[in-house]
This record gives structure tokens, C-alpha cells and sequence, in this order.
């Protein structure tokens, strides 16, 4: 079975420094990897992906992650965050087992603040 | 191109009661999945419909249950409600291509409360 810890419920930063959200995945087979984002009163939306290949993935508004297999780590980051960025964001990773194959596997989420 | 509508946005029910809610998937998409995010916590995944029929649940009761439409729209029923089913009901589209793939365009969701 697969499962996804973000590491940090609420990470607050100011504006134009580094956005840094930390996802940590389980997983027995090579993973799919999504971070979405969530604004407020509003539904998920696809940042960026990992499926194969580059293991660096750029996504829009500026936001990338890396996959590193030997961490098991799926990191979302951000050079400079604007105000526009505060939002809830979630990370995920395919289900690849049972009757749930496909679909998705969501960690808790992490709500970030910026702070101008 | 049109997104992914529900209805209602916000709705009020009683503990035993019954609700039915509703999707309507992106234009072009065959596929609708339904996720339950209760308060603080990520989305979890209720069932898929491709081709009208079930493909694939979640760990969740018989008395979740849901159909497709040949307009590829659908419907979340829940029976006998429990204050826990208080939550967000998301509905996802994705193309039959990437039904597998974990490529989802949301709606902005149902928000029931269960008193």
C-alpha cells in the first residue's frame, strides 16, 4: 500500500524568500508523485508531476520538486514566494494495489502563509 | 472548454437523512472520481466511473454509492448519514487515457454538514 507524510501542517514565509514543503512518500513499486494545490474555497489543482524520466519537475507558477528515490522524498520548492502562493498545498501518489489501482493517495496537507 | 461543475455547493442535513450530489465532468472527459476530504485532512478517494459503471472504490461503506450518466455526469448518494460524513465531496475528472494516471481537474466541491 502506498502513503504520503508532509512533514509540517502550516509552514509561514515572507515574501520573496524560499518556499520549501517536504513530502515523503511509501511506496513498494516506482511511484507517481503530484503535488496539487488548493486555494481557499476552491478544489485541487495539479501543480506538477512525477511519473519517469528527469527527476527534477517544474510545474506552473514557479513551483518544482524533486524525486529522490534513495530518501523516498518527493520535496515541493519555490525560489521566491509571492502572496499569491498562500494556499493549501497537497502532496499524493498513485495507488497501485487493490481496488483503489489508479486513483490517488493524499497526505494532510500544508497550509502555507506568506507574510509580506 | 468547460470545467468541472458540482451541485450543490453548500448543504445542511440531519443525522439518517439521505443526500445526493452531483458533477458534471471537463468537456471531453469519460471518467469521474469522487473524494471526500473531511476538515483538515487531504482528500480521500470514495470510487470511479468509467463507462457507467464502478471502477474501483476506497475503503468506504456499501452506503456510498454513485452513478454515471451516459453524458458522462454523476451522482454521489450517501444513505443513513453520520455526523463523520461532515466533510467536502470532490468530484475529479480525466480523460480515458489518463483515468489511471492520477491526472485530475477538480470541481470546487459539495460541502455537507451533518447535524
Amino acid at each position: 500500500a502506498q502513503s504520503v507524510t508532509q512533514l509540517g501542517s502550516h509552514v509561514s514565509v515572507s515574501e520573496g524568500a524560499l518556499v520549501l514543503l517536504r513530502c515523503n512518500y511509501s511506496s513498494s513499486v516506482p511511484p507517481y508523485l503530484f503535488w496539487y494545490v488548493q486555494y481557499p474555497n476552491q478544489g485541487l489543482q495539479l501543480l506538477l508531476k512525477y511519473t519517469t524520466g528527469a527527476t527534477l519537475v517544474k510545474g506552473i507558477n514557479g513551483f518544482e520538486a524533486e524525486f529522490k528515490k534513495s530518501e523516498t522524498s518527493f520535496h515541493l520548492t519555490k525560489p521566491s514566494a509571492h502572496m499569491s502562493d498562500a494556499a493549501e498545498y497537497f502532496c499524493a501518489v498513485r495507488t497501485t494495489g487493490g481496488t483503489s489501482y489508479g486513483k490517488l493517495t493524499f497526505g494532510q496537507g500544508t497550509i502555507l502563509t506568506v507574510h509580506p | 472548454e468547460t470545467g468541472v461543475t458540482q451541485s450543490p455547493t453548500h448543504l445542511i442535513k440531519t443525522r439518517g437523512q439521505q443526500v445526493t450530489l452531483r458533477c458534471s465532468s471537463q468537456s471531453g472527459h469519460n471518467t469521474v472520481s469522487w473524494y471526500q476530504q473531511a476538515l483538515g485532512q487531504g482528500p480521500q478517494f470514495i470510487f470511479q466511473y468509467y463507462r457507467e459503471e464502478e471502477n474501483g472504490r476506497g475503503n468506504f461503506p456499501p452506503r456510498f454509492s454513485g452513478l454515471q450518466f451516459p453524458n458522462y455526469s454523476s451522482e454521489l448518494n450517501v444513505n443513513a448519514l453520520e455526523l463523520d460524513d461532515s466533510a467536502l465531496y470532490l468530484c475529479a475528472s480525466s480523460s480515458q487515457l489518463k483515468r489511471n494516471t492520477g491526472e485530475l481537474f477538480f470541481g470546487e466541491g459539495s460541502r455537507l454538514t451533518v447535524l
